[in-house]
């Protein structure tokens, strides 16, 4: 296990709807990296938080948003969702950005988004 | 435009052959290189990593190559076991303030026939 957890395991939505989901990431780890995996593809980067402040975006829409806690969780939030939005959302958490060393970056087990 | 291409799409491998799934790159500014396992149901787990400036890293069974001038790097996996059928991601990030923000391949399904 890599201590990343992530809430709900499941979650089904509707068009239209908002949904957040979140992360919890190992003791200590100051960045936490979003990715989306649709069904059969690799999972696509979408943000980065470092010590609670947005550190790069992906080629994601401003609806997808996140924050960070100083307690090592975060949030995603995503606004009208689209049919296009239903895939698995992977958490990655990891100590150190912006010059360190890079360390391991570890996922958790994602969240199953499905919109209908 | 994706960045990293991953072939092939599928594998299939007898137990104990040579599993070995390609990758290739285009940005040369990419230094840091790691092969992801992932079951269903489960995320991604980093297996072995490479820095450009090595040619070959081995761990276990697990070994990746790493052709900069090619902009190529491969992952092997010897003597395959049914417990390693899964899929496997290669990825690549760029140095700095943009590190962890990986690029990932679409993935090779392994499948480790008895």
């Amino acid at each position: 296990e890599t201590g990343v957890t992530q809430s709900p395991t499941h979650l089904i939505k509707t068009r239209g709807q908002q949904v957040t989901l979140r992360c919890s990431s190992q003791s200590g780890h100051n960045t936490v990296s979003w990715y989306q995996q649709a069904l059969g593809q690799g999972p696509q980067f979408i943000f980065q938080y470092y010590r609670e402040e947005e550190n790069g975006r992906g080629n994601f829409p401003p609806r997808f948003s996140g924050l960070q806690f100083p307690n090592y969780s975060s949030e995603l939030n995503v606004n009208a969702l689209e049919l296009d939005d239903s895939a698995l959302y992977l958490c990655a958490s990891s100590l150190g950005t912006s010059g360190r060393a890079p360390d391991t970056q570890y996922f958790g087990p994602g969240t199953r988004l499905t919109v209908l | 435009q994706q960045q990293v291409k991953q072939s092939p799409q599928s594998l299939i491998v007898q137990k104990g052959g040579i599993s070995i799934i390609n990758c290739a790159y285009e940005n040369t500014a990419f230094d840091y290189f790691p092969w992801y396992q992932q079951f269903p149901g489960k995320g991604p787990a980093l297996l072995i990593a490479i820095r450009p400036d090595v040619s070959e890293k081995k761990e276990g069974r697990f070994t990746i190559s790493f052709n900069k001038s090619a902009k190529q790097f491969s992952l092997h996996i010897m003597d395959s076991q049914p417990g390693d059928s899964a899929t496997y991601f290669c990825a690549a990030t760029l140095p700095g303030d943009s590190w962890g923000k990986f690029q990932f391949g679409a993935g090779t399904q392994v499948v480790v026939t008895p």
